[in-house]
């Protein structure tokens, strides 16, 4: 069973459009993290989210955590090419001692 | 932040073999983690490597298999054994510091990109 359940799998859309990924649990996690990672390199980090409903910005993404701290989205608006790559979210159950658990990721294609 | 290294970058092993992959860290952390990614897929968390102690294995993982060593609070090998081509995958590491405002933010490497025939 995957513990964070992370939606849609894969995305193409066309340039100046707007999107959503959801990240879903279960479970209720001390921290989630979004990741954003091209071909040939590892994941890089995009934000933390950490109190329930939480909103944070990070120029055209907007990030949420939901209030039970079970689930997270992360919104792109007039997505631009550039943002194609792999979507991760990755959660912690514990502290900062725990490794993360990561959704099957999203994989994004934005056409010009 | 931090900035993490890893080597090799790939390879291609036969089987039986074993490949020992290094870490480095640029600064001192709490907190290694090492991960398997199968070629565009998700990550899943093999081991903690803990700094002077034996790894913390997750669940499908064993030490045998996969060994790992953390001499200091910049460093960490894991060593994949006994390889068949079911190990041909991405093995990442990532660092951390755990408490204060950390919040569980794991820093990743490049990844080595290992091929079992």
């Amino acid at each position: 069973t995957q513990l964070l359940e992370q939606s849609p799998q894969f995305l193409s859309i066309q340039e100046g459009e707007n999107l959503t990924v959801y990240c879903n649990s279960s479970s209720v996690f001390s921290s989630l993290q979004w990741y954003r990672q091209e071909p040939g390199e590892g994941p890089v980090l995009l934000v933390t989210v950490v109190t329930g409903g939480e909103v944070k910005k990070l120029k055209r993404l907007t990030f949420q955590f939901g209030d039970a701290r079970k689930d997270s989205s992360l919104h792109i608006t007039a997505a631009q090419p550039g943002d194609t790559g792999l979507y991760l979210c990755a959660g912690a159950i514990g502290g900062g001692a725990d490794g993360l658990t990561f959704g099957k990721g999203t994989h994004l294609i934005i056409q010009p | 932040s931090a900035v993490i290294s890893q080597k090799p970058s790939r390879d291609i092993c036969q089987r039986g073999t074993s490949l020992t992959i290094q870490c480095q860290v640029d600064s001192q952390v709490t907190m290694m983690f090492w991960y398997r990614q199968q070629p565009g897929q998700s990550l899943t968390l093999i081991a903690t490597a803990n700094q002077g102690s034996e790894a913390t294995y997750e669940s499908g993982f064993v030490i045998d298999k996969f060994p790992i060593s953390r001499p200091n609070l910049t460093f960490s090998t894991l060593t994949v054994s006994n390889m068949s081509p079911e190990d041909s995958s991405i093995y990442l590491c990532s660092a951390g510091w755990d408490g204060g405002s950390s919040y569980n933010e794991q820093f990743f490497g490049p990844g080595t990109r290992l091929t079992v025939l």
